[in-house]
């Protein structure tokens, strides 16, 4: 059964430094996202993307975030200068549309720990 | 902010049916009710959606009311796998194409 694929499964990076998150959607979904889940928290929205630009995105996706999907296969999350407070569970998602009618699949999560 | 209300917490016992609560009093005539389930802190679980009909999959049974103001997720013979935090979620905007996730409703299936 197709999934979505993150990578790494745990991620540790100093305060201040940058990292990316990588992520392979299921291959033939159009249309891409980024949650994440601060431990004990709800699951939130960050952002959209399809055909190649951001759709939509919430308060969270400042100037620290950027996506990319930098070749036909890999969605990227990029955090340019890690806080302490960006320490969660980074979920990457995926569906075959941009109709309601369409569910979207889950990855199994990147835990972020920023020392 | 969630348009959905759900039960803080259920219990089941194992191989009983769990029967789900939801409710979206202010849903819209073309929002979706989606159900997710999330096991521990994996990656949330896609289970079933539906507009106005009832819907089964090979997972679980969704049963709207006929005013689409609240809905059932049903677990026919709950495992003690299928404990988990579900989410019901109705599809906030056609353009945005988010789901929201609330609090969910932590399932509890007991031996």
């Amino acid at each position: 059964e197709p999934e979505v694929t993150q990578t790494p499964s745990h991620q540790v990076t100093q305060m201040g430094q940058e990292v990316i998150l990588r992520c392979v959607p299921i291959s033939n979904h159009l249309y891409f996202y980024w949650y994440r889940q601060i431990l004990g928290q709800k699951v939130e929205f960050l952002v959209s993307f399809y055909n190649n630009e951001i759709s939509e995105k919430s308060e969270i996706f400042d100037d620290q975030f950027s996506v990319e999907r930098p070749d036909g296969s890999n969605f990227t999350l990029k955090i340019r200068s890690t806080k302490l407070e960006d320490s969660a569970m980074y979920f990457c998602a995926s569906s075959g549309g941009v109709l309601q009618n369409t569910e979207a699949f889950f990855g199994q999560g990147t835990r972020l720990t920023v020392v | 902010d969630a348009k959905t209300t759900q039960p803080t917490s259920m219990d089941c016992a194992e191989g009983r049916a769990a029967n789900l609560p939801c409710n979206h009093s202010t849903i819209s005539g073309n929002e979706y009710v989606y159900w997710y389930r999330q096991i521990h802190s994996q990656g949330p679980q896609y289970i079933i959606h539906g507009l106005k009909n009832n819907e089964t999959n090979e997972m679980a049974s969704l049963i709207i009311t006929e005013d689409r103001k609240s809905s059932t997720l049903i677990l026919p013979h709950a495992t003690l796998r299928d404990t988990a935090v579900y989410y019901c979620i109705v599809r906030l905007s056609v353009t945005g194409n988010q789901f929201y996730f609330g609090t969910g409703t932590s399932l509890t299936v007991i031996p």
